[in-house]
């Protein structure tokens, strides 16, 4: 059970900007607690792609950033490339019984 | 070479059971927690459970939907996670990921590495 809501599904012209945002609460996001992002292409297993954030791991391009604010926060593609077509899932840590792992909705990333 | 290898699902009734096996190689295992993180067809991911390390008391947590029916186990003599699933129902049908987990300041726990996943399927 998703308790971070994200957009089903975000689209853009190659060269664009995108941003996909992940609403969560006190008790998660709104807590101070870090939110990470993971890439996942049809049939694979997910890739972490941004932690704590802004921080992006070793290999990931830096067209992709991250921020946050107050219960949300947000993943944003800059020059929208078809490689980067997939699903986007943000994570964060939860300290009520839910947790303490909470996944978002997950957002389709369509390259027009 | 950094690796995480899940071997186990198939086909089960509802009401058996299944183990999962997580065999990780090119990372000093013992060091690191351990999540299995599941996606049922065409949904998103949901976080099954975590087993700490051995030096945090190695005790397991779970999430609600799999509490009591589920466990988690670690070999760190082999380098290898379990996942023991009782009383399957239909809705655990899914493909069931291992993965590293990082734990940096309290609350700043992320996914670094994940297996491939393997598939469960539990159907009469």
């Amino acid at each position: 059970q998703s308790v971070l809501t994200q957009p089903p599904s975000v689209s853009g012209a190659p060269g664009q900007r995108v941003t996909i945002s992940c609403t969560g609460s006190s008790s998660n996001i709104g807590a101070g607690y870090d939110v990470h992002w993971y890439q996942q292409f049809p049939g694979t297993a997910p890739k972490l792609l941004m932690y704590a954030n802004n921080n992006r791991p070793s290999g990931v391009p830096d067209r992709f950033s991250g921020s946050k604010s107050g219960t949300s926060a947000s993943l944003a593609i800059t020059g929208l490339q078809a490689e980067d077509e997939a699903d986007y899932y943000c994570q964060s840590f939860d300290g009520s019984l839910t947790g303490p792992y909470v996944f978002g909705t997950g957002t389709k990333v369509t390259v027009l | 070479e950094l690796q995480l290898v899940e071997s186990g699902g198939g086909l089960v009734q509802p009401g058996r059971s299944l183990r999962l096996s997580c065999t990780t190689s090119g990372f000093t295992f013992r060091d690191y927690a351990m999540s299995w993180v599941r996606q049922a067809p065409g949904k998103g991911l949901e976080w099954v459970g975590f087993i700490r390390t051995k030096r945090y008391g190695g005790a397991p947590e779970f999430a609600a939907s799999v509490k009591d029916r589920f466990t988690i186990s670690r070999d760190d003599s082999i380098s290898v996670a379990y996942l023991h699933m009782n009383s399957l129902k239909t809705e655990d049908t899914a493909v069931y990921y291992c993965s590293r987990e990082i734990h940096n300041t309290w609350g700043n726990w992320y996914f670094d590495l994940w297996g491939r996943g393997t598939l469960v399927t539990v159907s009469s």
